[in-house]
């Protein structure tokens, strides 16, 4: 299947710094990839999707500017934590379909990211 | 935009018998609801999906249950085995551009 790498696996940092986390698709290409946050005993909660070539669509609540998404090639989607605080310690994971006629609307998932802030 | 809730929120069962778990969607035009198994820590895995132009879809212990005109899907585990114990996910959404919304999760946990 699909394969989706997700880095860095976690990340630990001290509060005011930034992060950035990578996704790629290994084997296929992704038009469009989407982020999901999860906290603790938590549900996967969309942020935003991420679209190759054009501004990200962010989800309410979702701050544009402290969440940056570049979605630069067809394989890879970087989410950037700017200005990081206690209150972002969480799982990130991206995901996304493959692009085209395959689209089957299977979505592959990375790794995750579990993000700690001091 | 979609929402899907999900029931029960906790699930014990004892080793060997069946285990259900019900969700409902709100979106008329979502045709893809997919299951997904995740363990402590780890991304969520695909255990069995469904489109809106099939009632119902098997694979060996797992099956899944959709029923568009009242908007539910369930996810139905038979012969539940220890390692079944993991937290399961619903999920429904339309194909291309959409992302998927999860239901809140079950935590099933099967007792030996």
């Amino acid at each position: 299947g699909a394969v989706v790498s997700q880095h860095p696996s976690w990340v630990i940092c001290k509060s005011g710094t930034s992060v950035k986390i990578e996704c790629r698709s290994l084997d296929f290409q992704a038009t469009t990839m989407f982020w999901y946050r999860q906290f603790p005993k938590q549900s996967l909660m969309l942020m935003a999707t991420s679209n190759e070539g054009s501004k990200a669509t962010y989800e309410q609540g979702v701050e544009k500017d402290k969440f940056l998404i570049n979605h630069a090639s067809l394989t890879l989607s970087t989410l950037t934590v700017t200005s990081a605080h206690p209150e972002d310690s969480s799982f990130y994971i991206c995901s996304a379909r493959i692009a085209g006629g395959q689209n089957t609307g299977e979505l592959f998932f990375g790794e995750g990211s579990r993000l700690t802030v001091l | 935009g979609e929402n899907v809730e999900q029931h029960p929120s906790t699930l014990s069962v004892q080793e060997g018998d069946s285990a259900v778990i019900k969700c409902t969607y709100s979106d008329s035009a979502s045709n893809y609801f997919p299951w997904y198994k995740q363990e402590l820590g780890k991304r969520p895995q695909l255990i069995i999906d469904i489109r809106s132009n099939v009632g119902e879809k098997k694979d060996q212990r797992i099956a899944v249950t959709l029923n568009k005109t009242a908007k539910h899907f369930s996810l139905h585990i038979t012969e539940t085995q220890p390692e079944d114990s993991a937290v399961y996910f619903c999920a429904a959404s339309g194909t291309g551009r959409r992302a998927l919304t999860f239901g809140s999760g079950t935590r099933l946990q099967v007792q030996p």
